[in-house]
């Protein structure tokens, strides 16, 4: 069965740079498996943030970013905000109609 | 605008069923795949079902074939999800997401806010 793996949690200072990233249990993420990224805070309903690797959702800050890095999908959030600090979910499409969330990354803003 | 409302959950006894509607607004709902999406107390987001804007093709999670199925009804712009043989583990937030499917991209681009199952006797 396929794993999508992220950090469990991660912590950047105000003004800082995180680079959260999103692998595959075995295997290497390409553009192929149209890589997406969501921000979820308690009690909400997820967010879009960046689709296709790299491409923002309308309205979300440029200060959040997408790429592949090495065998991983990437999303990296540049002068982060108290705001920022959330769930990150990536989300894999394996084909065939199915796709697999990451077990989600808990950001820290401190 | 996009809007998506979810209705239908509640808590339904081990064993039992229940079915979960999504009505959309906003957008030709026919001319877009939508997905369940649900999240387990304190837990993460797992994708759970997913069916095509005509309705032809539906695809499930490992963890739910054979006991959910999704459907849709376009003349009502709804989206379902009917849950049989519910277990403890099934209880969630169940979220509805519109999807956007093309040769160049897969995302979910909209979200419901979602309803709570609760699966306990």
């Amino acid at each position: 069965q396929t794993v999508v793996t992220q950090e469990p949690s991660f912590s950047v200072s105000p003004g800082g740079t995180v680079t959260l990233t999103c692998g595959l249990s075995s295997g290497s993420v390409s553009t192929s498996y149209y890589p997406s990224w969501y921000q979820q805070t308690p009690g909400q309903a997820p967010r879009t943030l960046i689709y296709n690797t790299n491409s923002r959702s309308s309205g979300v800050p440029d200060r959040f970013s997408g790429s592949i890095l090495g065998n991983k999908a990437a999303l990296t959030i540049t002068g982060a905000q108290a705001d920022d600090e959330s769930d990150y979910y990536c989300v894999l499409f394996m084909g065939s109609g199915i796709c697999v969330f990451g077990g989600g990354t808990k950001l820290t803003v401190l | 605008e996009v809007q998506l409302l979810e209705s239908g959950g509640g808590l339904v006894q081990p064993g039992g069923s229940l079915r979960l509607s999504c009505v959309a607004s906003g957008f030709t709902f026919s001319s877009y795949a939508m997905s369940w999406v649900r999240q387990a107390p304190g837990k993460g987001l797992e994708w759970v079902s997913g069916i095509s804007g005509s309705g032809d093709s539906t695809f499930y999670a490992d963890s739910v074939q054979g006991r959910f199925t999704i459907s849709r009804d376009n003349s009502k712009n709804t989206l379902y999800l009917q849950k049989n043989s519910l277990r403890a583990e099934d209880t969630a937030v169940y979220y509805c997401a519109k999807g956007k499917y093309t040769s160049s991209t897969r995302h979910f681009d909209s979200w419901g806010q979602g309803t709570l199952v609760t699966v306990s006797s």
